[in-house]
């Protein structure tokens, strides 16, 4: 089956600071990106999504920035809060049923 | 309901024995998907279900892993003879549809299966 089990990337953050979280998406007919969160012992949870006709998205206190050019996907977060600790999924869609997610980046937020 | 709903939400069974997770998607999302996840890794999709068509198999590692969804609505992931490498989370999620882009697929919290 389809794998993305890779041993996951760590980016540890001081809390209060600025969080980028990267992803290098495959496929260039994707059209649609998401990213999740997913907390220890839970399942994904939906945090923002973008289209590829969008270069850059806002939410509350996250933004996506989308480059497809070079096939790249950022999940910015300010003022990172200890409860942002998780692991952080980009994830494609491409008109079709499948939605591909990425291996994953482990966020530590130190207080 | 308002959430996907997985159980049981953790299973600690022998090797040899089959094992049946349940998922009860979110009220009117017409597909649902299967994902693995083992420990510290990513997502791994198994199988693909998209109102009456037939299911996208594709992903199911061998022929021990099954699925079925009856009614358009429940789905049931059976694994035969299971082995000590199928300890995972299976996670189940829905979506309104699987047509457009633009669907973003929700997640249950996951049956944490455990072979021993």
């Amino acid at each position: 089956g389809e794998s993305v089990g890779l041993h996951l990337p760590t980016l540890s953050v001081q809390e209060g600071d600025n969080s980028i979280i990267n992803c290098a998406y495959s496929n260039s007919a994707s059209d649609y990106f998401i990213w999740y969160k997913q907390e220890s012992g839970k399942g994904p949870q939906f945090i923002i999504d973008i289209r590829s006709n969008m270069d850059k998205r806002q939410g509350q206190r996250v933004t996506v920035l989308l480059n497809k050019t070079v096939k790249h996907l950022s999940l910015q977060i300010a003022a990172t809060q200890p409860g942002d600790s998780a692991v952080y999924f980009c994830a494609e869609k491409g008109g079709g049923f499948k939605t591909i997610f990425g291996a994953g980046t482990r966020l530590f937020v130190k207080a | 309901g308002a959430g996907v709903s997985q159980s049981p939400s953790n299973k600690v069974t022998e090797k040899g024995k089959d094992v049946e997770l349940r998922c009860d998607p979110i009220s009117g999302h017409t597909a649902l998907y299967w994902y693995r996840q083992s420990l510290g890794q990513g997502l791994e999709f198994l199988i693909y279900f998209q109102g009456n068509s037939a299911p996208d198999k594709s992903g199911l590692p061998s022929d021990r892993f099954s699925a079925e969804r009856t009614g358009g609505s429940v789905s049931t992931l059976t694994i035969q003879r299971t082995q000590q490498e199928d300890s995972a989370v299976y996670l189940c999620a829905s979506s309104l549809s699987a047509g457009s882009s633009g669907n973003t697929i929700y997640f249950g919290e996951g049956s944490w299966l455990t072979v021993v």
